[in-house]
């Protein structure tokens, strides 16, 4: 029961530049989470956004959150080759137990 | 450190040999869930538990069993494993709170069934 989908697939910037992506979901949620999977590793927790929040910032981190349409974006400023991860949005159904991934943005940052 | 292990970090078997992989965390989480990824398909959860004792099925339990017999462990365990089980398996861990608070993930174990 997949609840976010993010997109761009994959998404290839050169440094310096800003990334974007983007994420929608189908039913209401509580907050939606970021997370950043660099290669094979484990997920790291970027950032939260609750429903009632429209907007928050974390260093070079944007998220947006637009419960009308169901989406949020991540933002990501100056990027560096560092940044260069695949990068998850997480929904909550946690009454149900359950935080459900999206299939991931796998962005590429070109030195 | 506050840290969730998983154990192994890399595994092949055979088809039908009975395996545990195990998760400790060492910050007092009250829930712990276990995901497997595989491409294409993201992050799916296999079972999660919300404290000692409850456990609970998530999306893709067939082939899985877990336990959670203290707080600080949940072990994946796998009765006989069949090559579409092959996949990298993640473990993570988190306070239940009404604001859902951060997982936390473990490194990952990669398992491979022949």
């Amino acid at each position: 029961s997949q609840q976010g989908e993010e997109d761009p697939q994959a998404l290839s910037i050169q440094e310096g530049e800003n990334a974007t992506m983007n994420c929608s979901y189908k039913t209401s949620i509580n907050n939606l989470q970021w997370y950043r999977q660099n290669s094979g590793r484990g997920l790291v927790h970027l950032i939260l956004i609750r429903s009632n929040e429209r907007e928050k910032h974390s260093g070079r981190l944007r998220v947006t959150l637009d419960t009308s349409k169901k989406s949020s974006s991540l933002l990501i400023t100056a990027s560096r080759a560092a940044d260069t991860a695949s990068y998850f949005c997480a929904t909550d159904k946690r009454s149900q137990g359950n935080l459900i991934f999206g299939k991931g943005t796998k962005l590429s940052v070109k030195p | 450190e506050a840290q969730v292990t998983q154990n192994p970090r890399y595994l092949i078997t055979v088809t039908g040999k009975k395996l545990t992989v195990t998760c400790s965390q060492n910050m007092n989480h009250e829930y712990m869930s276990w995901y497997r990824q595989d491409p294409g398909l993201g992050l799916r959860q296999i079972y999660y538990s919300m404290n000692v004792e409850v456990t609970d099925k998530g999306d893709v339990p067939e082939g899985y069993k877990v336990s959670r017999k203290e707080k600080r462990n949940f072990p994946l365990i796998l009765e006989s494993p069949s090559p579409n089980q092959t996949s990298l398996y993640f473990c993570a861990s988190s306070y239940l709170t009404v604001d859902n608070s951060p997982l936390h993930f473990g490194n990952g174990t990669r398992l491979t069934v022949t």
